[in-house]
């Protein structure tokens, strides 16, 4: 069965340092792989996926994410984090084909940015 | 664009009764809709896949007498929790994938949740 790690459940960063989130994915064959961010109050919005071709995939706000696919890991990164990216996170994985299918999630990580 | 509600955002009532939830794709037709239940602290769990105008696809492990969806339009998802007991307390969430081709890579779309508080 699929299943979905998330390494950190609780990060806190201060503003403008550097964010890199983990995420590892159990299933031998072919994933579609996301990240979804969920601002307090708000519903989950999708921030990144990665379907197939460049693994190193760009998202909004300045997020990007690395597909490894030797290490089944597809970890989100910012360079430089604001305040206003204070959210939970959460990875998700979907085995194809199926696109959007049957999303599996992560636990998430409650990520806290300081002025 | 791509707005889901979900209604009600929040429902206390007691142990036997019956609650309805309702999710509803506002400005997009939705061949699919998907239910998920999250406990605190933990990650979504998919429940059932619902696919309009034909029966749920339930998740092993969910019962499908306990939790009755129905998808009758292309807009509307219903969850329905029989007689439900404090254990069934809980964040339950919807999602919605628009038509369209390739339908399998059309996003999922999602509502804000409703908290189920069984006294």
């Amino acid at each position: 069965a699929q299943s979905v790690s998330q390494h950190n459940h609780h990060v806190i960063l201060s503003e403008a340092a550097s964010l890199e989130l983990g995420c590892n994915y159990s299933y031998g064959g072919t994933v579609n792989l996301f990240w979804y961010v969920q601002y307090p109050g708000q519903h989950l919005q999708l921030l990144l996926k990665y379907f197939s071709g460049d693994p190193l995939v760009k998202g909004i706000k300045g997020f990007e994410a690395e597909f490894i696919k030797s290490k089944f890991s597809f970890n989100l990164r910012k360079p430089s984090v604001q305040w206003s990216d204070t959210a939970e996170y959460f990875c998700a994985v979907n085995a194809r084909p199926g696109g959007y299918n049957k999303l599996i999630f992560g636990a998430g990580t409650r990520l806290a940015v300081h002025p | 664009g791509a707005v889901v509600s979900q209604h009600p955002s929040r429902v206390i009532c007691k142990s036997g009764t019956s609650v309805k939830i309702e999710c509803r794709s506002l400005d997009f037709q939705a061949t699919t809709m998907f239910w998920y239940r999250q406990f605190p602290k933990q990650s979504l769990m998919l429940m059932a896949t619902s696919n309009e105008g034909s029966k749920a696809t339930y998740e092993q492990g969910v019962e499908k007498d306990k939790f009755l969806i129905n998808h009758a339009s292309l807009t509307l998802s219903t969850l329905t929790v029989t007689s439900a007991h404090p254990e069934d307390s809980s964040f339950y969430i919807c999602s919605a994938r628009a038509t369209g081709a390739p339908h399998s890579n059309q996003p999922q779309h999602f509502g804000d949740g409703t908290r189920l508080s069984i006294l």
